[in-house]
């Protein structure tokens, strides 16, 4: 049984085009996020939802909108793609007790 | 401004030696010290964690070591094997709706 779960795993598309990244997890937790994680392994927080409301927006373009139907799923839509977004995703999700799980990664690359 | 900083950046060890990482942080609001593991293509994985109110904490061949007056905290793995090689990255995070806040990592090789 996979607790967080992303698709699509690799996503190779030109600059300018939009794109999703869908997000599922089935730990019953109430808070997800979206981490960014560059060339050099670096883990950045994006985004991060409880009980699907935005409750941290880490200064990102606003040409990424996360969009979280409910709590068990965030969705990450991005518009415009530009090189710099080229990047693995990761989604995750949290236990009261802070505990966070992380989904396998969907790779980036925008050409 | 980095809030927490890793070191170091990679590592080489012999099998069965002793790994050691450490990591400081800055915001004494953190209360929250949790450790990932990463393999390559795969996503971070919770190895083990910390709260301040304990110095050490150890589950099997890893143990954390917390110094709350110093702001650091390390990562022991003992007698490390191959299978440990992978990406290690600290992080912290403060009570609340907090993000975790990761250090930049460190590249664990361990060989025979």
């Amino acid at each position: 049984d996979t607790a967080v779960s992303q698709t699509p795993k690799y996503l190779v598309t030109q600059m300018g085009n939009d794109k999703s990244i869908k997000c599922e997890q089935n730990l019953g937790h109430d808070t997800m996020y979206w981490y960014k994680q560059d060339s050099k392994k670096f883990l950045k927080i994006m985004f991060s939802y409880n009980n699907k409301e935005l409750i941290i927006n880490e200064t990102v373009p606003n040409r990424f909108s996360p969009k979280s139907p409910d709590k068990a799923h965030l969705n990450l839509h991005i518009n415009s793609l530009e090189l710099g977004d080229s990047a693995v995703y990761f989604c995750a999700s949290s236990s009261a007790e802070n505990e966070q799980f992380f989904g396998p990664g969907t790779r980036l690359t925008v050409l | 401004q980095q809030q927490v900083k890793q070191s170091p950046q990679s590592l080489i060890v012999q099998k069965g030696g002793i790994s050691i990482i450490n990591c400081a942080y800055e915001n004494t609001a953190f209360d929250y010290f949790p450790w990932y593991q990463q393999f390559p293509g795969k996503g971070p994985a919770l190895l083990i964690a910390i709260r301040p109110d304990v110095s050490e904490k150890k589950e099997g061949r890893f143990t954390i070591s917390f110094n709350k007056s110093a702001k650091q905290f390390s990562l022991h793995i003992m007698d490390s094997q191959p299978g440990d090689s992978a990406t290690y990255f600290c992080a912290a995070k403060a009570s609340g709706n907090t993000p975790l806040v990761f250090g930049k990592g460190t590249r664990l090789s361990v060989i025979a």
